[in-house]
């Protein structure tokens, strides 16, 4: 979707290294989310944020930091990165609708840490 | 701990046949459960949601079917055709508090022609 951006899309590094991932949105949403996808795992939640004070940690946290520069965008980063942090990752955005919480995707950024 | 389970985690339909993915999830709080579609380097998209004060949902070839009692919901393609072949994702979640989604583990979907 060209309302949610991701850079870069695709990146290898080394064991070791600092990454950031990056992620827009031009959806005006307040939400937003950093997944990874892992074949067989489906997609899991690393950390979200509802506003650019507001930053949580979702369910595989450790190994990962992230900041919320301004309402439209959020970074993902590898302090240091390790084989085991190769995936797919997807930046989501959303907003409150109706009580229901549809997620906008962006193309993700497949991260190969060698 | 996988809280929604999703099967089959491929699964093959020829052209005109019924698809058909499972989920079953855990927590009785969850009140939303979506389905998204992935195409091959693409991200998600939400194809169909149902709430569960009803029993289906229906959109077009895509029904949704709930269980309430079983804890299970699935989803049934229509006249599946080649350009239904992806990832489909089941998820949950609940209205209160921080609203995230739980996904199921995906199901590869093929439609051969």
């Amino acid at each position: 979707d060209a309302d949610v951006t991701q850079t870069p899309r695709n990146r290898i590094t080394k064991t070791g290294k600092r990454i950031m991932l990056e992620c827009s949105q031009t959806k005006g949403h307040d939400r937003m989310y950093w997944y990874r996808q892992d074949p067989g795992l489906g997609l899991r939640l690393i950390y979200y944020s509802f506003d650019v004070k507001d930053i949580n940690k979702g369910e595989i946290s450790d190994g990962y930091s992230v900041s919320r520069q301004a309402q439209a965008k959020f970074s993902l980063s590898l302090e240091s990165a390790i084989p085991n942090q190769t995936a797919l990752y997807f930046c989501a955005t959303s907003e409150l609708l109706a009580g229901y919480n549809e997620q906008f995707f962006g193309p993700g950024t497949r991260l190969t840490v060698l | 701990q996988q809280q929604v389970k999703q099967s089959p985690q491929s699964l093959i339909v020829q052209k005109g046949g019924i698809s058909i993915i499972n989920c079953a999830y855990e927590n009785t709080a969850f009140d939303y459960f979506p389905w998204y579609q992935q195409f091959p380097g693409k991200g998600p998209a939400l194809l169909i949601a149902i709430r569960p004060d009803v029993s289906e949902k229906k959109e077009g070839r895509f029904t949704i079917s709930f269980n309430k009692s079983a804890k299970q919901f699935s989803l049934h393609i229509m006249d599946s055709q080649p350009g239904d072949s992806a990832t489909y994702f089941c998820a949950a979640s609940m209205q209160e508090g921080a609203q995230k989604l739980v996904f199921g583990q995906g199901t590869r979907l093929t439609i051969n022609p």
